[in-house]
């Protein structure tokens, strides 16, 4: 199974600000690699497919990057609605995995 | 509108089994493939398998593999997955999960929280 490793596990921030979230995979998975958002209480979200598309209607302040191992979502200009859970997955094989996910709370 | 719409919840003893639907509407069905992802408490994202609601094929995490199952109903667009032989391990929202390839899942159900009581 490939291993999804993401980091940090949590972080505080505070509206306007740039956070930015890191997946690990265990081995390379070509652009593979997925983001969501989960609130709380909801069902995930897709922000980013194939480590860089923005999904129609997600804000621009999203961008995915990354490539073979290690990939990277950065949030600009942080919103209210921006503190939630964020996870990454790999498509690159099944079984599919996620990471652990990182929580964004306001500091 | 293209959605996923699952029950609210069910409840069931150890050792049961549960079959938790999915409907979907739109051009979903014909789309895409299903997959199914469960979240225990505070816990976590795991994939448990997919179905081609096209062809009936199906392909499940290892982990489930004996004691899980997928159906899908084309005469009324609705996925099934079937889980058997429940431990309190099992207490999880379950969400069925769209995707037309390997590019993320663009439309989830809302979850169907499964509980099972010892």
């Amino acid at each position: 199974d490939i291993q999804m490793t993401q980091s940090p596990s949590s972080l505080s921030a505070s509206v306007g600000d740039t956070v930015t979230i890191t997946c690990r995979a265990s081995r390379t998975i070509g652009n593979y690699l997925s983001w969501y958002q989960q609130r709380s209480g909801k069902a995930p979200k897709l922000l980013i497919s194939a480590t860089s598309i923005l999904q129609s209607g997600v804000p621009s302040r999203f961008r995915g990057s990354g490539s073979g191992a290690d990939f990277t979502l950065t949030i600009a200009n942080l919103q209210p609605e921006d503190f939630a859970r964020y996870y990454c997955q790999q498509s690159y094989s099944v079984p599919l995995t996620f990471g652990g996910g990182t929580k964004v709370e306001i500091k | 509108q293209a959605q996923l719409v699952q029950p609210g919840a069910e409840v069931k003893e150890s050792g049961a089994s549960v079959k938790v639907s999915c409907k979907a509407s739109g051009n979903i069905f014909s789309d895409n493939y299903i997959h199914w992802v469960r979240q225990a408490p505070g816990q976590g994202l795991e994939w448990m398998g997919w179905i081609n609601p096209k062809t009936g094929g199906t392909n499940f995490a290892p982990k489930f593999v004996g004691r899980i199952f997928m159906t899908r109903d084309t005469s009324t667009t609705t996925a099934l997955v079937d889980l058997r032989r429940l431990t309190s391990g099992d207490t999880a929202v379950y969400y069925c999960a769209a995707t037309p390839g390997r590019d993320g899942y663009t439309h989830w159900g809302q979850g169907t929280l499964v509980t099972v009581s010892s």
